[in-house]
Order: C-alpha cells, then structure tokens, then sequence
C-alpha cells in the first residue's frame, strides 16, 4: 500500500550517460514534484506538475526534463550526466494546486562516477 | 531568493533532556511546515502553522510561528531516541505549492 514509490532507490552511473527515475503515487493526488536533495542535506524543488500540466519549473539545467503521462506518474530524465548531478532524487505529491499537504517517495540515490 | 537558516546544524543529547530548533528568515512566509526525515527516507510533515504567533502542539513537540511569520521554532520535551532524525523546516509563499526548505538541523538523541 506504498503511497509514493519511486524506482530505483540507487542509480550508479558513469558521466555522459542518460537515465531515467520513475515515481508513481496511488494518493489520487492532481499534483507531482520532483526535489533534489544534496550532500550537505539541503532540499530543493526542481518541477511541478498539475494534473500533467508543468507550473513550477526552477532554474535547472536543460539536461533534466520531467515527464508526466498521467496525474499518477512524473519520470525524471536525465541526459548527459555530470559528477554534480549526483545527490538524492525525491518524488512528492499533493492535492490541488495552492498548499496541500506534500507526501514524499523514499528517494533515489543517483551516484556519477 | 528566499533563504531559511536552520540553527543549530547538528545537535546530539542524551535521552530526556529538552531542546530547541530554530528557523529564520528575512522573508515573510503565509505558512511553515517541519518535516521529519529518517535515513533512507523522504521527510515526513509534523505540522504547519500559518497565523502569525500560533503555538501548535504535537505530544512533546511544540511548535511556533512568530509573530512577523518570518521564523519558527520547534521545541522537544524530554527528547527520546525516536526522535532522532533531520528536521527541516519549509516555507511557502502566497499561496502556490512552491516549498522553500530549510538548511536542517540533524538531531540525534542517545540513551
């Protein structure tokens, strides 16, 4: 009965390469975001979509390109990757668009080597 | 750009003992969150407080916002080894779904 999952939970890969984070929510939520979390723990929103729609979208390099085929899923792409792309991935959901409570997946945890 | 300094950064104590966790910012915020995150986990939400002063409790957790609601602070009463975790605190702004996180403060309580 996970809530948010997301897959995979590691990701080690080599620079240049592409891939791709999957994130699933069985919440009945409209809205999805992606977090970036570093080293030094600090959280950072990357995108959001409602009911596949894109309203937030911070300043993140164009090698990242959310993808939303339906309000219960957003994949993450990643093309080209870079030793400072390495961090932990996190996949939230909310209902609505102004202030529902966020329930987070358990993370993914990309390494470039 | 919106900025929330967590203090202290890291903080370790013995079981039973009292502690405090602040949040601030020269930013005005319509609501503040804490989160709790556990290794290998996403942060979990504890409580928002979203009127200027508002005190909300949570068993032995205390929660404030201050009255400008540009800063929080999260009090633990008689700390257990449970509560061990990274405690951030979020910000949003107007009233869109965009979270401003803390820089968090990473507590652990041994017995």
């Amino acid at each position: 009965d996970t809530a948010v999952s997301q897959t995979p939970k590691y990701l080690v890969t080599q620079m240049g390469n592409d891939k791709s984070i999957k994130c699933e929510q069985n919440l009945g939520h409209d809205t999805m975001y992606w977090y970036k979390q570093d080293s030094k723990k600090f959280l950072k929103i990357m995108f959001s979509y409602n009911n596949k729609e894109l309203i937030i979208n911070e300043t993140v390099p164009n090698r990242f390109s959310p993808k939303s085929p339906d309000k219960a899923h957003l994949n993450l792409h990643i093309n080209s990757l870079e030793l400072g792309d390495s961090a932990v991935y996190f996949c939230a959901s909310s209902q609505g668009r102004y202030g529902g409570e966020q329930f987070f997946g358990p993370g993914t945890r990309l390494t470039v080597l | 750009t919106q900025l929330l300094e967590q203090s202290p950064q890291f903080l370790s104590i013995q079981e039973g003992e009292n502690l405090t966790v602040y949040c601030n910012s020269s930013s005005v915020f319509s609501s503040l969150q804490w989160y709790r995150q556990e290794p290998g986990e996403g942060p979990v939400l504890l409580v928002t407080v979203v009127t200027g002063g508002e005190v909300k409790k949570l068993k032995r957790l205390t929660f404030q916002f201050g009255d400008a609601r540009k800063d929080s602070s999260l009090h633990i009463t008689a700390a257990q080894p449970g509560d061990t975790g990274l405690y951030l605190c979020a910000g949003r702004t107007g009233g869109g779904n965009k979270l401003t996180f803390g820089t968090g403060t990473q507590l652990k309580v041994e017995l």
